[in-house]
């Protein structure tokens, strides 16, 4: 079955970066983009960006780009999302996803990591 | 402000039914892209509902319907049970800022 594990929660200090990975299983990791979503704490969902896994392809939303690089490691079938330049607005659930067969519903979600922003 | 735009708040009691609008605009609902609803409950991930409008995943119960109409989509859940008290989140993709959009929201509750 398909399964998107997420690294632990980190706590950073304002200013530094943060390297959140995602790691899939039960399917071929190169044929499914993976998104990455976030949520700050009592809020709504934000789209941040996607990742091609096969050839590395990428696309930001306007708001993180420049701020977040989305990368992977297809030996291990992981993605990575790392934010830079902190600070207390980011402090949020960060969540990797991919889409179900056939579509582009989101079907499949990491159980979420939890950044934290502290100086 | 979300380029996608939901009612904050909905409420019903067991048993009865339920829409949630969400309104975009012909740069995403209304151009043709497709679009998702999500269930979000306290502390969880978000569970795909319904994708391209209108067709369930398997394993979400018939309880859940999907539509679209112009700019707008709308999710009906009728049957209310007190299972489905959550966060509810309409999704598209929107041409003039080439990303994915959410909508802000909807909290259902079970009175």
């Amino acid at each position: 079955q398909v399964q998107l594990v997420q690294s632990g929660a980190e706590v950073k200090k304002p200013g530094a970066s943060v390297k959140v990975s995602c790691k899939a299983s039960g399917y071929t990791f190169a044929h499914s983009d993976i998104n990455w979503v976030r949520q700050a704490p009592g809020q709504g969902l934000e789209w941040m960006g996607w990742m091609n896994p096969y050839n590395g392809e990428v696309g930001y939303a306007q708001k993180f780009q420049g701020r977040a690089t989305m990368t992977r490691d297809t030996s291990t079938s992981t993605a990575y999302m790392e934010l830079s330049n902190l600070t207390s607005d980011d402090r949020a659930v960060y969540y990797c996803s991919r889409h179900i067969e056939g579509g582009t519903g989101q079907g499949y979600w990491g159980q979420g990591t939890l950044v934290a922003v502290s100086s | 402000q979300s380029v996608l735009t939901q009612p904050p708040s909905v409420s019903g009691a067991p048993g009865q039914r339920v829409t949630i609008s969400c309104t975009g605009t012909s740069s995403n609902i209304g151009a043709g892209y497709a679009g998702h609803w999500y269930q979000q409950r306290p502390g969880t991930a978000p569970k795909l509902l319904i994708y391209g409008y209108t067709n369930r995943p398997s394993g979400v119960p018939d309880r859940f319907s999907g539509s679209k109409s112009g700019t707008s989509a709308s999710l009906a859940i009728s049957g209310l049970q007190a299972d489905d008290e959550a966060d509810y989140y309409c999704q598209s993709f929107d041409s003039s800022l080439s990303a994915w959009v959410f909508g802000g929201g909807t909290k259902l509750t079970v009175v």
